[in-house]
């Protein structure tokens, strides 16, 4: 079975500090996709990794993917409280060689940027 | 375009009672999803679909139905409801030709159990 693990559960941060989430597996996955909920909203995709090593950056948001491809992170410079919301990690579910887009996804993060 | 619809927006429903919770895409994808959202446990899957006339089940089936008979809409049927059921229900779909896979969430349905 393959598990995501997000850490930490909960971050409650004031205006302009950083931050790290990170997602982690025992399993190989050959791409990561992270997540933003917004409270009433589905999730919102931001960002898919899929080399062992990668990093992205969108905006103040850094994403990174293990060379082993079992983590995948997530560094926000300078938080805003706009960036309040719960950040999911996902990867896809392999069933018999193929997901068919199937995700499973970590618990999740619950992100609070106080002004 | 609309993307990912979903009715109805919130539903109490007493126990043994049934309900069909509503999802419609306008974006013609062939793949369409239904996870239940609980708090601190992420979303799990309940069912999937790879077109019209062909579902399969997910992590959590247990006490569901789908069907699928047109490629835009994905019924999720609860036929005698339990306080488990209690949950944020969350439709997707997916371009299949599309590499990176991107789930298209609707605003999900809340739906308590009494």
């Amino acid at each position: 079975t393959q598990l995501l693990e997000q850490s930490p559960q909960f971050l409650s941060i004031q205006e302009g500090e950083n931050l790290t989430v990170y997602c982690n597996s025992s399993s190989v996955f050959s791409s990561l996709q992270w997540y933003r909920q917004e409270p009433g909203e589905g999730p919102v995709l931001l960002v898919t990794v899929v080399t062992g090593g990668e990093v992205k950056k969108l905006k103040r948001l850094t994403f990174q993917f293990g060379d082993a491809r079992k983590d995948s992170s997530l560094h926000i410079t300078a938080a805003q409280p706009g960036d309040t919301g719960l950040y999911l990690c996902a990867g896809p579910t392999l069933a018999g060689g193929t997901s068919y887009g199937k995700l499973t996804f970590g618990q999740g993060t619950i992100l609070t940027v106080h002004p | 375009n609309a993307g990912v619809t979903q009715t109805p927006k919130f539903r109490i429903l007493k126990i043994g009672q049934s309900m069909t919770l509503q999802c419609t895409q306008d974006m013609n994808h062939n793949y369409m999803y239904w996870y239940r959202q609980d708090p601190g446990m992420g979303l799990k899957l309940i069912y999937y679909s790879v077109g019209a006339g062909i579902t399969d089940k997910g992590e959590v089936p247990n006490g569901y139905n789908v069907s699928r008979s047109t490629t835009e809409d994905f019924p999720l049927r609860l036929e005698l409801a339990a306080p488990s059921q209690t949950s944020v229900y969350f439709c997707a779909s997916i371009d299949q030709r599309e590499v990176r896979k991107t789930q298209y969430f609707g605003p999900g349905t809340r739906l308590l159990v009494l």
